[in-house]
């Protein structure tokens, strides 16, 4: 069961363009929700994250949008760079539960054209 | 200080044959995740280990097992491969009470399964 879907799978931006990628969770029982960047030949490294009780988290170029009724949140990158090139990974993980495991999505592939 | 470390970087093996990666955490960590990544998908929760024992365990079967050591590194071991254990293998290390906010995640071992 995929409790954690992604979309776009890829897309291409301009460079100064805006990134928009989107995540929909089924679990209501997530309260942390991090995104990761990976890039080939790598692990996914931490981005930026978020709980439920903010709509909005702002890091950077890099911000975070929540709703929780939807329950759907987004990743933004703003003013997209071509080092922003990289695999992106939605997450979602319950904090008090043992282990705290990352339930990933499927990821998106972002290409930033110079 | 070093971060994840994972042995061996790449592997290949022939079905039906059995191998072992390793992980060595994060200086401070002591709580140790693995999880297969697909090619193309997100990352997906193996087990993860704490003082030696397994906490948790995701949706893999039995040909999945794994150990953790007193100085909390730890090894994750595939039985009887399949053509579909083909992956890369991340390894991530957190605190005990860390919660999910300290993963930190290895460049992982790419499987190869002939």
């Amino acid at each position: 069961q995929q409790q954690v879907k992604q979309s776009p799978q890829s897309l291409i931006v301009q460079k100064g363009g805006i990134s928009i990628i989107n995540c929909a969770y089924e679990n209501t029982a997530f309260d942390y929700f991090p995104w990761y960047q990976q890039f080939p030949g790598k692990g996914p490294a931490l981005l930026i994250a978020i709980r439920p009780d903010v709509s909005e988290k702002k890091e950077g170029r890099f911000t975070i949008s929540f709703n929780k009724s939807a329950k759907q949140f987004s990743l933004h990158i703003m003013d997209s760079q071509p080092g922003d090139s990289a695999t992106y990974f939605c997450a979602a993980s319950i904090i008090k539960a043992a282990g705290n495991k990352l339930t990933f999505g499927g990821g998106t592939r972002v290409l930033v054209k110079p | 200080d070093a971060g994840v470390t994972q042995s061996p970087t790449h592997l290949i093996k022939t079905r039906g044959q059995q191998v072992t990666l390793r992980c060595s955490p994060k200086s401070g960590h002591d709580t140790v995740s693995w999880y297969q990544q697909a090619l193309g998908q997100g990352p997906q929760f193996i087990f993860q280990y704490y003082e030696e024992e397994e906490r948790q365990r995701g949706n893999f079967p039995d040909r999945f097992s794994g150990h953790q050591f007193p100085n909390y590194s730890s090894e994750l071991n595939v039985n009887a491969l399949l053509l579909g254990d083909s992956a890369l293998y991340l390894c991530a290390s957190t605190m005990t009470g860390g919660g999910p906010y300290g993963y930190t995640f290895g460049s992982g071992t790419r499987l190869t399964v002939v």
